[in-house]
């Protein structure tokens, strides 16, 4: 299958710090790429929808201000968390889309703001 | 509301026989199905996937199954093995929401007994 890298894999941060998580898609090119969150013994809450050169689409109830989503090119997304708190702690996983509309997963990052 | 359901939080299946996991879904738009599976800290990797057209998908040891009708999708796994002992969940995307978001189970936990 696709495979799809995400960095960094763990992170711990400072609260009223920014952090940014790329994803990459190695072997093909997507020109949609999706954040997802999973909090504990949860399903993955999809957070945006990001595509490539405009304007990412975000859920009801995501901060979009808070949460940046940038893809500039058509094998880059990043998801930069702004002004982290405590309560943004979380798994957050990226996904990249074939052209046979399969999404194919980053390994994820755990995030823990102090 | 949840739209993909996996009403079996955990399954135990003892090595060699077979495991059967079980979706259910509401939206009668879903068109293309899909099964990951994950452990614990990873990003989901894909298994194997359904379009509406087609009631079964073989993919060696996995076979998706679609009943339109009864809107129920089941993955069956022969023979199991330890190493499938992981989350699995179902995905779904189509109608409204085109084949771009998947919306996902809550998961099953399957343990694979040696």
């Amino acid at each position: 299958g696709a495979v799809v890298s995400q960095h960094p894999s763990r992170v711990i941060c400072k609260s009223g710090t920014s952090v940014k998580i790329e994803c990459r898609s190695l072997d093909f090119q997507a020109t949609t790429m999706f954040w997802y969150r999973q909090f504990p013994k949860q399903s993955l809450m999809l957070m945006a929808t990001s595509n490539e050169g405009s304007k990412a689409t975000y859920e009801q109830g995501v901060e979009k201000d808070k949460f940046l989503i940038n893809h500039a090119s058509l094998t880059l997304s990043t998801l930069t968390v702004t002004s982290a708190h405590p309560e943004d702690s979380s798994f957050y996983i990226c996904s990249a889309r074939d052209s046979a509309s399969i999404q194919y997963f980053g390994a994820g990052t755990r995030l823990s703001v102090l | 509301d949840q739209q993909v359901k996996q009403n079996s939080p955990s399954l135990s299946v003892q090595e060699g026989r077979i495991s059967i996991l079980n979706c259910d879904y509401t939206n009668s738009m879903f068109d293309y199905f899909l099964w990951y599976k994950k452990y614990p800290a990873e990003g989901p990797t894909f298994l194997i996937s359904i379009s509406s057209i087609k009631d079964k998908n073989e993919d060696g040891r996995f076979t998706v199954f679609l009943n339109k009708s009864a809107k129920h999708l089941s993955l069956h796994i022969v023979p199991s093995q330890p190493g499938d002992s992981a989350v699995y969940f179902c995905a779904a995307s189509g109608g409204e929401f085109g084949n771009e978001k998947l919306t996902f189970g809550t998961g099953t936990r399957l343990t694979i007994i040696p």
